[in-house]
């Protein structure tokens, strides 16, 4: 069947590490893909869009890598801060007909 | 200001009742989404409109029934309630092949 998995529903790191997170999907060809924070209680944020033409993205503290051939992208946040813990969802419109599909989220806890 | 806001915030109703959900946004966005959340917090897409016209329409049991009066607004109404329908609905908003932008979510909880 047709899925985003990411690579674990919990990780926690030290705080100053870099966090890395997973998204793998299988059956598609997306042009783009995202990557959204969530804490609780709230809605998703969209932190990073990654094109398929392009290799890395980066915004601060932030990067993404998309891999097309391996059908992944990693999400990275280097010098972590206990405040970047969140739930980070990637995800992805296969088609470009606005039926996103996300990931299964990754959550993240920085450790002062 | 908000730009992508939903009432109400918090719903707790018995099965078999009908509720409706509401949604606005201010910031011009052609496509408004549907959205609910479960408890596993797994996100899944419902509903999709652009410019007031239904494009996505995802396996979602006929009970629930979307409108969109206009492009900044997009309501949700939800027929004889089950149990199963207990989740966060969230709404989102996008132009075309951009981000989506999410309103804070509707609790629902059926009793």
């Amino acid at each position: 069947s047709q899925k985003i998995e990411q690579n674990s529903e919990a990780l926690n790191i030290q705080e100053g590490k870099t966090a890395t997170l997973t998204c793998n999907y299988t059956n598609y060809s997306p042009a783009y893909l995202q990557w959204y924070r969530q804490d609780p209680g709230r809605g998703p944020v969209f932190l990073l869009l990654i094109r398929e033409n392009e290799k890395e993205k980066r915004k601060e503290r932030l990067k993404v890598t998309f891999d097309t051939t391996l059908k992944q992208s990693l999400f990275h946040i280097t010098a972590s801060q206990p405040a970047d813990s969140a739930t980070y969802l990637c995800a992805l419109d296969p088609s470009g007909t606005y039926k996103y599909i996300f990931g299964t989220g990754t959550r993240l806890k920085v450790l002062a | 200001d908000t730009a992508v806001s939903q009432t109400p915030k918090y719903l707790v109703t018995q099965m078999g009742n009908d509720k409706s959900i509401k949604c606005e946004q201010n910031l011009g966005h052609d496509t408004m989404y549907w959205y609910k959340q479960d408890s596993k917090k797994f996100l899944k897409i419902m509903f999709s409109y652009n410019n007031k016209e239904l494009i996505i329409n995802e396996t979602v049991p006929n009970r629930f029934s979307p409108k969109s009066p206009d492009k900044a607004h997009l309501n949700l109404h939800i027929n004889s309630l089950e149990l199963g329908d207990s989740a966060v609905y969230f709404c989102a908003s996008s132009n075309r092949w951009e981000t989506q932008y999410f309103g804070p979510g509707t609790r629902l909880l059926v009793l």
